[in-house]
């Protein structure tokens, strides 16, 4: 089943503890980012990744960081984490952007306290 | 850049009761346009979309037609159902300098009561 797998769905952590969210697609798909989405504010893209080794920035990437080692893994890092990242986080992959679907995982809730 | 304009509700509609969404776009050239559906709890997933002018996308009893010349992608449903209660979004492709994402529009939460 093709699928895009996050972890975890729910976290609560303090403020400075380091935490990584973890994503990985199985449809060999080259194009992956990563999106919050807030109330009022929709969906905002943190980072993206055109293939391995191959990463960029989006409109909300303070903050965060990101990796792509493999094709299928795309880890969101959260070196320090503050309370204005408490959001819903979602991974998505595509294979041709811009004209094929977008994957999403079932999205990570997060809470910085 | 490319921008999404939704109506963003929330709706709220009795069950086989007829659904427009309303969604217009400002895009160079001819995107790819779409329209996505999360339902609770769940993550987003692809409903319809369409690739270039005049084509319609219909998934789920769900339609839209890419209207170049009112530059609209409208959805709509002949006869909703309880469990069409979602949250729907509009998208479309942006890609410039440096930058490849899908731009969304803020969302509408669609409630269907029996």
């Amino acid at each position: 089943e093709a699928q895009v797998t996050q972890n975890p769905r729910y976290l609560i952590t303090v403020t400075g503890k380091k935490l990584t969210v973890t994503c990985s697609q199985n449809m060999n798909h080259e194009y992956m980012s990563w999106y919050r989405q807030d109330p009022g504010l929709g969906l905002r893209q943190i980072y993206y990744s055109m293939n391995v080794e191959v990463t960029d920035k989006g409109d909300v990437p303070e903050g965060y960081k990101v990796s792509r080692k493999e094709k299928r893994n795309f880890p969101l890092i959260l070196e320090s984490p503050s309370p204005n990242q408490t959001s819903l986080y979602f991974c998505a992959s595509t294979r041709e952007f811009g004209h094929t679907e977008a994957f999403f995982g079932q999205g990570t809730r997060l809470t910085v306290v | 850049g490319n921008s999404v304009t939704q109506m963003e509700g929330p709706v709220t509609l009795s069950e086989e009761a007829f659904l427009t969404i309303n969604c217009t776009y400002t895009a160079t050239g001819y995107p790819s346009l779409f329209w996505y559906v999360q339902y609770p709890g769940e993550g987003l997933q692809l409903l319809l979309k369409a690739t270039k002018a005049d084509d319609k996308g219909s998934n789920k009893g769900f339609e839209a037609t890419y209207r170049k010349e009112t530059t609209s992608f409208h959805l709509e449903k002949g006869s909703v159902q309880v469990s069409d209660s979602a949250v729907y979004f509009c998208a479309l492709p942006h890609s410039g300098g440096s930058n490849y994402k899908l731009t969304f529009g803020k969302g509408t939460l669609l409630t269907v009561n029996p």
